[in-house]
């Protein structure tokens, strides 16, 4: 079935270093990829998205890029700052599977000044 | 925008009582809306999803008498925990998919607290 794995957090970044956070699916057909973010007390809120191969999202100075060959959508930054902090979710959505969301375990975040 | 809220935010009540949670989309209309558990520190996981003018389908596992949904319009989809148990407690989450769109908006969430 289809499932999202991601890399066990905390991740904890002194500000201004580069994050990344990797993510790998395992979807049938061809699934759109997005990465969601949620605030200590919060929903989700949608970070960025990608719907096909070699597509890339990008929002706030986050990036990713759907790769078919590795079934990867690694979320990354440049430089991260305090107000980065929270837990990032990786998801995916399959028309082949009723366009129902996966998410994966969520990773968070800790960006020390 | 495309903005869902909950209602309530919070709730706290005695166990072997029921408690309704309301999902509205309030600028566009959602023909899907899906409801979510999330406990401490874990991931979302998805319970139901609730079809306008038809039953939800619900997840494997998900006790469908126990938690009670009806979608009676276009912009409004309720979950109704019945009988509450202390491991009824968790953050429930809904979300609403745009007609026509493979994206779906969520609202800020509800905290259930069974005492």
């Amino acid at each position: 079935g289809d499932s999202v794995t991601q890399m066990e957090g905390p991740v904890t970044l002194s500000e201004e270093a580069f994050l990344t956070i990797n993510c790998t699916y395992t979807a049938t057909g061809y699934p759109s990829l997005f990465w969601y973010v949620q605030y200590p007390g919060e929903g989700l809120q949608l970070l960025l998205k990608a719907t096909k191969a070699d597509d890339k999202g990008s929002n706030k100075g986050f990036e990713a890029t759907y790769r078919k060959e590795t079934t990867s959508f690694h979320l990354e930054k440049g430089s991260v700052q305090v107000s980065d902090s929270a837990v990032y979710f990786c998801a995916l959505s399959s028309p082949n599977n009723f366009n129902k969301f996966y998410f994966g375990s969520g990773t968070k975040l800790n960006v020390k000044p | 925008g495309a903005v869902v809220s909950q209602h309530p935010s919070w709730v706290i009540c005695k166990s072997g009582t029921s408690v309704k949670i309301e999902c509205r989309s309030l600028d566009f209309q959602a023909t899907t809306m899906f409801w979510y558990r999330q406990f401490p520190k874990q991931s979302l996981m998805l319970m139901a999803t609730s079809n306008e003018g038809s039953k939800a389908t619900y997840e494997q596992g998900v006790e469908k008498d126990k938690f009670l949904i009806n979608h009676a319009s276009l912009t409004l989809s309720t979950l109704t925990v019945t009988s509450a148990h202390p491991e009824d407690s968790s953050f429930y989450i809904c979300s609403a998919r745009k007609t026509g769109r493979n994206e779906q908006f969520f609202g800020p969430g509800t905290r259930l607290t069974v005492l």
